[in-house]
């Protein structure tokens, strides 16, 4: 089974610096989609970033980016220019890219940044 | 917002009480997807479906049940509640079994 791992429960930031949040996975797979979701005080649970295993070129939406290491089965995410809304729980998820049945997502237990002014 | 629709924000219940939690995907979507969050489990997968059928299970209590209708909402009935079934249940949908799933603001579920 895959396990997904976030070694960080908590982290911080200063305003407009940059943080790094860490994510580890384990698959036998060799395609699947790894996620970057967002859980701010409200409970929404926001798609911030998308990685597919198959593409080698990191994936990047504005402030956002990841380092994907296939390799060593790595996931980060690269948060740029932080600012006070970006404070929330971060979720890294593993979904299959084709399976017998199941696209369900596998998530960490999650890393509550907190944004200092 | 994400398009997905969840009702009711807030349940609370007693023990060995019934709900049900309704979902409308987002227009378009067929697949729909229950996850629970609890502070001990944190997010875990209970059930997909897809298009009216049941796709996939996951770690879903027998006392638990779902169904996806034929206007594709779908609901998932909680029996038999107990005071651990206390979580936040989200509804996911996507368009097909391999796009990326949008989350709904969830059912905040207190069982006392």
């Amino acid at each position: 089974a895959q396990t997904v791992t976030q070694s960080q429960p908590e982290m911080s930031v200063q305003e407009a610096e940059t943080v790094t949040l860490s994510c580890t996975y384990d698959t036998s797979e060799s395609d699947y989609y790894l996620f970057w979701y967002k859980q701010p005080p409200s409970r929404q649970m926001i798609l911030v970033i998308r990685q597919e295993a198959y593409k080698q070129q990191n994936a990047t939406e504005n402030r956002f980016s990841v380092n994907f290491q296939k390799a060593a089965k790595s996931f980060s995410l690269k948060i740029s220019d932080s600012q006070l809304g970006d404070a929330a729980m971060y979720f890294c998820a593993y979904r299959p890219y084709s399976g017998a049945g199941s696209y369900q997502l596998t998530f960490g237990k999650g890393t509550k940044l907190s944004v200092i002014p | 917002d994400s398009g997905v629709t969840q009702t009711p924000k807030h349940l609370i219940t007693a023990t060995g009480q019934r709900v049900t939690l309704r979902c409308s995907p987002r227009s378009g979507d067929l697949s729909v997807y229950w996850y629970q969050q609890s502070l001990d489990q944190g997010l875990q997968f209970l059930i997909q479906y897809y298009n009216g059928e049941e796709r996939a299970k996951g770690n879903i209590l027998e006392r638990f049940s779902a169904q996806q209708f034929p206007d594709l909402h779908s609901e998932l009935n909680l029996s038999s509640l107990e005071l651990g079934d206390s979580a936040l249940y989200f509804c996911a949908s996507s368009g097909t079994l391999t796009d990326t799933q949008y989350f709904g603001p969830g059912t905040r579920l207190t069982v006392l």
